[in-house]
């Protein structure tokens, strides 16, 4: 079946840790996208790539970072110099580069600072 | 820019009662619009978009959302609500040729029986 798995699906972290959240997709979709959801916030975006090797900062992109060596993968990592970093991350995929297309979703993955 | 409002934060809708969750978006050229449902710890699923043409769109699980240029809205409506219809309902906007969507800070329903 065609989607987009993250991993894993609850993750711990102590504070001054970083953590890489996985996704990944089978859609062959161009662009991945990470969001943050936080309670009565709705979803804001940290990061987006729409090729390979290529992304671009969103609206709240400090305290993480990026990667897209490959087409199907996109994995985030939360980095020490996030300040709160314990939310709810999607990730999700649209089909192509440099066009509004629906975005789908990946599960999600809950963080929590211990 | 674009932005998104949801005016209802939480609504209370009787098994078997007509629904409408609002949806108002700012935007100065045509937007695409699309609503999503989300259940407690899960991602986003697709219900509807809307990008041109018939402004009613019909989506899944019986919803439909009606485009209405002159109030800036994209209203989600079901004419009977099922218990499985709980859930988070999220509003976002789109424009041609932008790569990103803003998204309502969403309404939670809940279904009484």
């Amino acid at each position: 079946d065609g989607g987009i798995t993250q991993s894993p699906k609850y993750l711990f972290r102590k504070e001054g840790q970083n953590v890489t959240l996985s996704c990944e997709q089978n859609l062959n979709h161009d662009a991945m996208y990470w969001y943050r959801q936080d309670p009565g916030q709705g979803l804001r975006l940290i990061y987006y790539s729409q090729i390979v090797n290529d992304f671009q900062k969103g609206d709240i992109a400090e305290g993480y970072s990026v990667s897209r060596e490959k087409k199907e993968s996109f994995p985030l990592t939360v980095t020490s110099a996030q300040k709160n970093p314990t939310a709810f991350y999607l990730c999700a995929s649209s089909g192509l580069a440099g066009s509004t297309d629906t975005q789908y979703f990946g599960p999600g993955t809950r963080l929590t600072v211990l | 820019a674009q932005s998104v409002t949801q005016p209802d934060i939480h609504i209370t809708v009787s098994e078997g009662a007509s629904l409408e969750l609002r949806c108002n978006y700012s935007y100065g050229a045509t937007p695409y619009l699309f609503w999503y449902v989300q259940s407690p710890g899960q991602g986003l699923q697709l219900l509807l978009k809307y990008f041109s043409g018939d402004t009613l769109v019909q989506g899944i699980k019986g919803f439909e959302a009606e485009f209405k240029r002159s109030q800036s809205s994209f209203n989600l409506r079901k004419p009977s609500v099922h218990w499985s219809d709980a859930a988070e309902y999220f509003c976002a906007v789109g424009a041609r040729g932008f790569q990103k969507l803003v998204f309502g800070t969403g309404t939670r329903l809940l279904v009484s029986p």
